[in-house]
């Protein structure tokens, strides 16, 4: 079964340094999300593509954050610099485009297990 | 200003009894709603969505229901078991730009089910 794919898995970084996280979602799927999920709470939006464009960035610190999906396929989110209140999961996600497939899609989304960052 | 509220506090029920989630929101008019599962440390599961014209949906031992007068869902897991504790997630689904759909998300229920 098709899945998606995060890289890495756990990553430790002093405050003031730049991180990446990389995700490849399910083959054929045009939307990809990165979300941010503190302990204890539900994932938040940080951006959305469709595609390789942006549809929703609203929630992402761009004083800091980046997101790029430059071919519509993979996609890398970058913090520079980290600070401590970035820690935290950072989780990946995918879906087909509205309407693609057998009737109407529900925008079932697709989850990666995640990156776990943490800034000290 | 809009709110998702799920069970405050973490559920423990005793194996084979009926765990009922709650999922409460306001201020927003979700087309569908979605719940997931997540264990520690990953990613979340989808598990099933609701329509806003459904009252009611079943898959298996699961059961949803959908009251838009309430603003409310809730989540039935019928003769539980131990495997099913985890956190459980409801989500809105709302329409954004375009056909571009997006998901927000409860703060969760964590739930034990006591063998």
């Amino acid at each position: 079964e098709a899945e998606v794919a995060q890289s890495p898995r756990y990553k430790i970084t002093e405050k003031s340094q730049a991180v990446a996280f990389w995700c490849d979602p399910i083959s054929g799927h045009a939307t990809l999300y990165w979300y941010r999920q503190i302990l204890g709470q539900g994932p938040e939006l940080l951006v959305q593509f469709q595609d390789e464009s942006v549809v929703d960035d609203s929630q992402l610190p761009k004083d800091r954050f980046s997101a790029e999906r430059l071919k519509g396929v993979d996609s890398t989110l970058k913090i520079q610099p980290a600070e401590l209140g970035d820690s935290a999961m950072y989780l990946c996600a995918s879906s087909r485009r509205w309407g693609q497939g057998s009737g109407r899609s529900y925008n079932e989304q697709f989850f990666g297990p995640g990156t776990r960052l943490t800034v000290l | 200003s809009q709110k998702i509220e799920q069970n405050s506090e973490a559920l423990n029920i005793q194996e084979g009894k009926t765990a009922t989630l709650t999922c409460n929101y306001t201020n927003y008019s979700p087309a569908y709603l979605q719940w997931y599962r997540q264990d520690p440390g990953r990613g979340p599961v989808f598990l099933l969505l609701i329509r806003e014209n459904e009252k009611e949906k079943r898959k298996e031992r699961l059961k949803v229901t959908f009251d838009t007068t309430l603003k409310q869902s809730l989540f039935h897991i019928t003769a539980s078991q131990p495997a099913d504790s985890a956190t459980y997630l409801c989500a809105l689904v709302l329409f954004s730009s375009g056909s571009a759909r997006q998901l927000t998300f409860g703060s969760g229920t964590q739930l034990t089910v006591l063998p």
